[in-house]
């Protein structure tokens, strides 16, 4: 079945550091890939995300480059900022060619983010 | 722009009794997909609508049923509930692109059964 695996956190950073959050997935079909973020007591906000192979999603800041060679969907930013403090969850939709789902998402355990002043 | 919403915000139930969940999904968005947060956990699907059609089926218990309404709303409805059942439980909505469409988020519902 489908699987989302990130990196195993939680990630501490302090202001304006350089921040990666890798992600990997497992799909039997050609899946649509997302960032997710979730603040303190809020619900899911979608952050980025990418259909195809080589599609770079961009948000705020935030990069994350579908890469099918190595089923990868890594998350980048270059300069954190205290804001950006929450948990970020990587997901997978496989309702594309090949795949399986009516678009249900799986997601990453997701990865606890603190930036410190 | 309109978001989703989801009714209500918070529940504290008993264990046995039942629970109503509600969403409202974005005007014109025909899909509707519940998914159980865990604490600490990561969203788990349970189920989704399309067209007033269950379309798909995850996790979800049989103490748990669902459906989509003529005017595109959702209620979740849980019986029998467990302990188990506290979580936070998020509705979310997509547009009439089929299953292939971005899932926008209500703010969920947190669900303690005590």
């Amino acid at each position: 079945g489908d699987s989302v695996t990130q990196m195993e956190g939680p990630v501490t950073l302090s202001e304006e550091a350089f921040l990666t959050i890798n992600c990997t997935y497992t799909a039997t079909g050609y899946p649509s890939l997302f960032w997710y973020v979730q603040y303190p007591g809020e619900g899911l906000q979608l952050l980025l995300k990418a259909t195809k192979a080589d599609d770079k999603g961009s948000n705020k800041g935030f990069e994350a480059t579908y890469r099918k060679e190595t089923t990868s969907f890594h998350l980048e930013k270059g300069s954190v900022q205290v804001s950006d403090s929450a948990v970020y969850f990587c997901a997978l939709s496989d309702a594309g060619a090949g795949g399986t789902s009516y678009g249900k998402l799986t997601f990453g355990q997701g990865t606890i983010l603190t930036v410190h002043p | 722009a309109a978001g989703v919403i989801q009714s209500p915000r918070h529940l504290i139930k008993e264990k046995r009794e039942t629970a109503t969940l509600k969403c409202y999904p974005i005007p014109r968005h025909d899909t509707v997909y519940w998914y159980q947060q865990g604490p600490g956990q990561d969203p788990q699907f349970l189920i989704s609508f399309y067209e007033k059609m269950q379309s798909d089926k995850g996790s979800i218990p049989d103490r748990f049923s669902a459906q989509q309404f003529s005017d595109y709303h959702s209620e979740l409805n849980m019986s029998s509930l467990e302990l188990g059942d506290s979580a936070l439980y998020f509705c979310a909505s997509s547009g009439a692109g089929g299953p292939q469409e971005t899932q926008y988020f209500g703010p969920g519902t947190r669900l303690l059964v005590l």
